[in-house]
């Protein structure tokens, strides 16, 4: 069936990095737009990213830019995000969801999503 | 960025009531409008795509209208499943920004 499994989250000192992974199955991976989209403790949620079908076409939230990548391996049908100078303020529940073939597409398929927890 | 403006912030409601939740734009948007229902622990899910198209599988007592700015989601008969907390998105222009949510709650 269709699914969307993270992994890679955890507890992080501030300033460190981490890489959260989306292993998607079901689907032809290669064909959809990929996002990434967070929500911290008690809080809404909130669009990360996105990457396009590709991989030729990224977006992301001002507060993550030049500290956060998204990426994508059609090969190994697996989303990535590579957060790097993580802040407190990056604490949450991280969710990789499928668009469409088009970046501005509703977000259909989503995963459990992976705790990343940003502490001294 | 373009703001997403739900209300209400929170709705008191009980079983077989109709319940409408709006939310506004801050610019034009077109259709690229889509409704997602959050519960605690769990993925969101998509209810509405593109400000009016029911998601497979989703009940027809969901429903979404408008266009431009301002949109609303309807629920026609409240089922005990549907408490839960109601999300917009916008996805006309990057960042893809969501409403702050309404939580719907048992009255």
């Amino acid at each position: 069936q269709v699914q969307l499994v993270e992994s890679g989250g955890g507890v992080v000192q501030p300033g460190r990095s981490l890489r959260l992974s989306c292993a998607a199955s079901g689907f032809i991976f290669s064909s959809y737009a990929m996002h990434w989209v967070r929500q911290a403790p008690g809080k809404g949620l909130e669009w990360v990213a996105v990457i396009s079908y590709d991989g030729g076409h990224k977006y992301y939230v001002d507060s993550v830019k030049g500290r956060f990548t998204i990426s994508r391996d059609n090969s190994k049908t697996t989303l990535y995000l590579q957060m790097n100078s993580l802040r407190p303020e990056d604490t949450a529940v991280y969710y990789c969801a499928r668009g469409g073939y088009s970046i501005y597409d509703a977000s259909e398929i989503w995963g459990q999503g992976t705790r990343v927890t940003v502490s001294s | 960025d373009i703001q997403m403006t739900q209300s209400p912030s929170s709705l008191s409601a009980s079983v077989g009531d109709r319940v409408t939740i709006t939310c506004r734009a801050s610019q034009s948007i077109s259709n690229y409008l889509h409704w997602y229902q959050k519960k605690p622990g769990k993925a969101p899910k998509l209810l509405i795509y593109s400000a009016s198209s029911l998601q497979s599988a989703v009940p027809s007592r969901f429903s979404g209208s408008g266009s431009g700015t301002d949109f609303t989601l309807t629920i026609s008969s409240l089922q005990p499943e549907d408490f839960a907390t109601y999300y917009c998105q916008q996805t006309d222009i990057t960042p893809y920004t969501f409403g702050q949510g309404t939580k719907l709650e048992i009255k």
